[in-house]
């Protein structure tokens, strides 16, 4: 099992992302994709999951409205997009993939983390 | 959920060892009978990794010198023998509701 994510990103303010992580050595669509925000001031936020199965998607409260999380089974790839960054977006993202030992309908912890994403915000 | 962590940081001399407490606001066990707690270690320069998931089951490849005990709001990650490895930041998060939620992180130095 692998999730790669997409490299490193310098984003001005305002300005829109996509952020990927493909995921290889299982079956994509059967397994909960989450994403995790780190900064050094918050540590870790859960910001969101989905099924790629039916693209079933649970968003924090804190990022609803901020962010859209997306999958292309096609490519086996989820993504994390904002369509106007601000500089309190700066952070490491991680995706990390559910093991599948809830089921469908119950995600409960992540057995395997792509390596980051940073993302820089700033004018 | 509010997770709570203690003590914040720890130094342990190898050989020894440790104990990290997690505290939730509110009881994490479901009506299946599971507790949705979970410990992850994030290793310097390293992405997070899963340590216990359900309040007490090792995770594939981490040593048996890992243990996670606790029910309801209070858990407790231990470490018997504390190994050089072992170091970095813990983390307890709880899955019962979303949103999922980390506690602060409790940073495992060697004395």
């Amino acid at each position: 099992v692998q999730l790669v994510q997409s490299g490193a990103e310098v984003k001005k303010p305002g300005e829109s992302l996509k952020i990927s992580c493909k995921g290889s050595g299982y079956t994509f669509t059967g397994y909960w994709i989450g994403w995790v925000r780190q900064t050094p001031a918050k540590g870790l936020e859960w910001m969101g999951i989905i099924y790629p199965g039916d693209s079933d998607t649970r968003c924090s409260p804190s990022f609803q409205g901020q962010i859209t999380i997306s999958v292309d089974k096609s490519v086996s790839t989820a993504y994390l997009h904002w369509s106007s960054l601000k500089a309190s977006d700066t952070a490491i993202y991680y995706c990390a993939r559910d093991d599948g030992s809830g089921g469908r309908y119950a995600p409960s912890h992540f057995d395997y983390w792509g390596q980051g994403t940073l993302v820089s915000v700033s004018s | 959920i509010v997770m709570t962590q203690s003590p914040l940081s720890l130094a342990v001399t190898p050989g020894e060892p440790a104990s990290i407490s997690c505290r939730s606001s509110q009881s994490l066990l479901h009506i299946n009978g599971k507790t949705y707690l979970d410990w992850y270690l994030q290793k310097p320069g390293q992405s997070p990794h899963l340590v216990i998931s359900l309040g007490s089951n090792r995770a594939s490849g981490v040593p048996d010198r890992f243990s996670g005990s606790g029910s309801g709001t209070d858990f407790t990650l231990k470490i018997s023998r504390v190994e050089a490895e072992d170091v970095g930041i813990y983390y307890c998060m709880q899955a019962l509701q979303i949103p999922w939620t980390f506690g602060q992180g409790t940073k495992v130095e060697i004395k």
